[in-house]
Formats: structure tokens, C-alpha cells, sequence
């Protein structure tokens, strides 16, 4: 089992380019999640799903989108790359009142 | 909406002492209370967790307590190591999501 992947692991974007995260689960987990994680700002909450098909916006949805066609896959997009968006982004998920498993992040830095 | 609040931001404590970090939420039906853990350079692990129907739980040096009533809880950790060091979060939770505090960065002293 590999719990959560992320892809991928780092990724330098120029300005205006885009791109997709992908976050893969194989344990079934109803509930995904992406963050980003700033220096001095914590985890902050982007969009989030609670089944296949599912989409809710976040503390911080601006500039980003998701899809979760699948149950086990969870695509976080930039359509247009800014350099705040330079960040580690985690994906996180969860089944029922347990805690969260997380991916091992990206590592993203737009120039 | 949800805020959570979390003190201090960094603490520097001797090995062998104990450290306290602190939080506090602004949405009395949060439910549930985790802490992470994050090495550098790593993903959180969640270290331990309190439901909103206990007021404490021990895991060997970490143990957690929980005020409902003041809408704050705490982690302690006693007998500190150097592997200790890292940055801690907690979270609230209600119904779907996490509202993380900001972190806490634990240096240990050898």
C-alpha cells in the first residue's frame, strides 16, 4: 500500500503557465484535502472533497481549481501561475472521525 | 468562521524539561482536536488526539488535555528529547475540514 502519492514531488513554473497536481489514495478514504504550507502561516485549506465527485472551496480556493472524478484520485489545477502561489502543497485525506494522512508534498516555485 | 489560535510560536526548552504548547478555537461545536508533528523537510504525523467528550489522553511523554468550556487545549510533553524538535500543529475539526493553528517550532536543548 502507498497510502497517499503526490506528483509531482517538485516543479519550477514561470509566470502565467499552468499545471495540475495530482494526489492518489488507495485506502478507500471518502474525504480529500489540499493545502498549502506557507513559512509563519501553518496549513491553510485550498478545496476539499467528501466523495467521488464532490468539490468545496477552501480558506484560499483564488487561483485554483479541483476535480475529483475519481474516488481515489484528487487534481488540484493552477490555470494561470503567480508567484504567490509558490508554496508546499499537501494533499490530505480521511475516512470517518480520524485523523488525516498526508501526502509527502510539491515543493512549487513560480519565477 | 473557524479560528484556531496557537502559542507560542517558537519555544526553546533543556532536554529533560517539559513543554507546553497551547491553542484555542472559536467554533464550540468542534468535535475533535488533533496534534501533528512536522520534521523538517517532511509531512505531519499526527502524534495524538482528543475527542470533545474527554477532558485529557496520555501517550507515553505526550499526553493532551481539553477545556470545553474555555475552548482551549493544550499538548505537553515531558521528559524532552532531542528528536522532539520540530514544528506542532493542532487543528480543529466540526464536520468536514481541519482549521489548523499556525505551528509552534519545539527546539530541544541537548
Amino acid at each position: 500500500n502507498a497510502g497517499v502519492t503526490q506528483t509531482p514531488k517538485f516543479r519550477v513554473l514561470k509566470t502565467g503557465q499552468s499545471m495540475t497536481l495530482l494526489c492518489a489514495q488507495d485506502m478507500n478514504h471518502e474525504y480529500m484535502y489540499w493545502y498549502r504550507q506557507d513559512p509563519g502561516m501553518g496549513l491553510r485549506l485550498i478545496h476539499y472533497s467528501v466523495g467521488e465527485g464532490t468539490t468545496a472551496k477552501g480558506e484560499v480556493p483564488d487561483g485554483y481549481n479541483v476535480s475529483r472524478l475519481k474516488k481515489q484520485n484528487f487534481l488540484l489545477g493552477l490555470e494561470s501561475a503567480a508567484p504567490s502561489q509558490t508554496s508546499v502543497y499537501f494533499c490530505a485525506t480521511r475516512q470517518g472521525g480520524y485523523g488525516y494522512t498526508f501526502g509527502s508534498g510539491t515543493r512549487l516555485t513560480v519565477v | 468562521g473557524e479560528n484556531v489560535e496557537q502559542h507560542p510560536s517558537t519555544l526553546s526548552v533543556q532536554e529533560g524539561d517539559s513543554a507546553v504548547i497551547k491553542c484555542t478555537y472559536s467554533d464550540s461545536a468542534s468535535n475533535y482536536f488533533p496534534w501533528y508533528k512536522q520534521e523538517l523537510g517532511k509531512r505531519p504525523q499526527l502524534i495524538i488526539d482528543i475527542r470533545s467528550n474527554v477532558g485529557e489522553k496520555k501517550d507515553q511523554r505526550i499526553a493532551v488535555t481539553l477545556n470545553k468550556t474555555a475552548k482551549h487545549f493544550s499538548l505537553h510533553i515531558t521528559e524532552t528529547q532531542p528528536e522532539d524538535s520540530a514544528v506542532y500543529f493542532c487543528a480543529a475539526i466540526r464536520t468536514y475540514k481541519y482549521i489548523f493553528g499556525t505551528g509552534t517550532r519545539l527546539k530541544v536543548l541537548a
